[in-house]
């Protein structure tokens, strides 16, 4: 059975850098193919992808956030870890990490987490 | 830019059918990249729906079904249910970001 938990703070400071953590089992991100990624969903908006981190340690960003986030795995402990710097209240969400699967055609998230919500205000 | 659009709302009546649609551009759809569509429930995790455009991943009822066309991808639900009631996005893979792009969401209203 595959499970993934994001774990966190619920609120930080504008300025602050948000760490978030993955913590998934029933699979190994060693396994050819794999990789976990991060989507956010602000308040009364759409999903938003983050990041995406493979097997292999490639890292993908969203161009629009990429100077901003860092996306690191730990294979013996199963977790993925998500730094986001200069935090705003504009990236107030419910952040999800999510596990991607090869059999897709481009990335595609079968398994998901059930969300952390992360407020960002002074 | 890169953009998959979704109509806001769409409604039906139980036991109608409901189409959303998703448009892409050269960069995603239209460069041959498969569609994914989930299902999302305010408060919960969203569900894998379809993917690779037409494919039911196992324990997904049958009247869910997709079909993709050009820069355009479209998600079908045939018997609505009351159960149906949720937001729906398409995701695609897209060249010019390198990474996964969702659509705008579509909240289907059941009447």
């Amino acid at each position: 059975q595959i499970t993934l938990k994001e774990s966190g703070p619920t609120l930080v400071k504008p300025t602050q850098t948000l760490t978030l953590t993955c913590t998934f089992s029933g699979f190994s991100l060693s396994s050819t193919g794999v990789g976990v990624g991060w989507i956010r969903q602000p308040p009364g908006k759409a999903l938003q992808w983050l990041a995406l981190i493979y097997w292999d340690d490639d890292q993908r960003y969203s161009p629009s956030l990429k100077s901003r986030l860092t996306i690191t795995k730990d294979t013996s402990k199963n977790q993925v870890v998500l730094r986001m710097t200069n935090m705003d209240p504009v990236d107030t969400a419910t952040y999800y990490c999510a596990r991607r699967s090869s059999y897709c055609g481009g990335d595609c998230y079968p398994y998901w987490g059930q969300g952390t919500p992360v407020t960002v205000s002074s | 830019q890169s953009v998959l659009t979704q109509p806001p709302s769409v409604s039906g009546a139980p036991g109608q059918r409901v189409t959303i649609s998703c448009t892409g551009s050269s960069s995603n759809i239209g460069a041959g990249y498969d569609v994914h569509w989930y299902q999302h429930l305010p408060g919960t995790a969203p569900k894998f729906l379809i993917y690779n455009n037409y494919n039911r991943p196992s324990g997904v009822p049958d009247r869910f079904s997709g079909s993709k066309s050009g820069t355009s991808a479209s998600l079908v639900i045939t018997g609505l249910q009351a159960e149906d009631e949720a937001d729906y996005y398409c995701q695609s893979y897209d060249s010019s970001l390198s990474g996964s792009l969702f659509g705008g969401g579509t909240k289907v209203t059941v009447l």
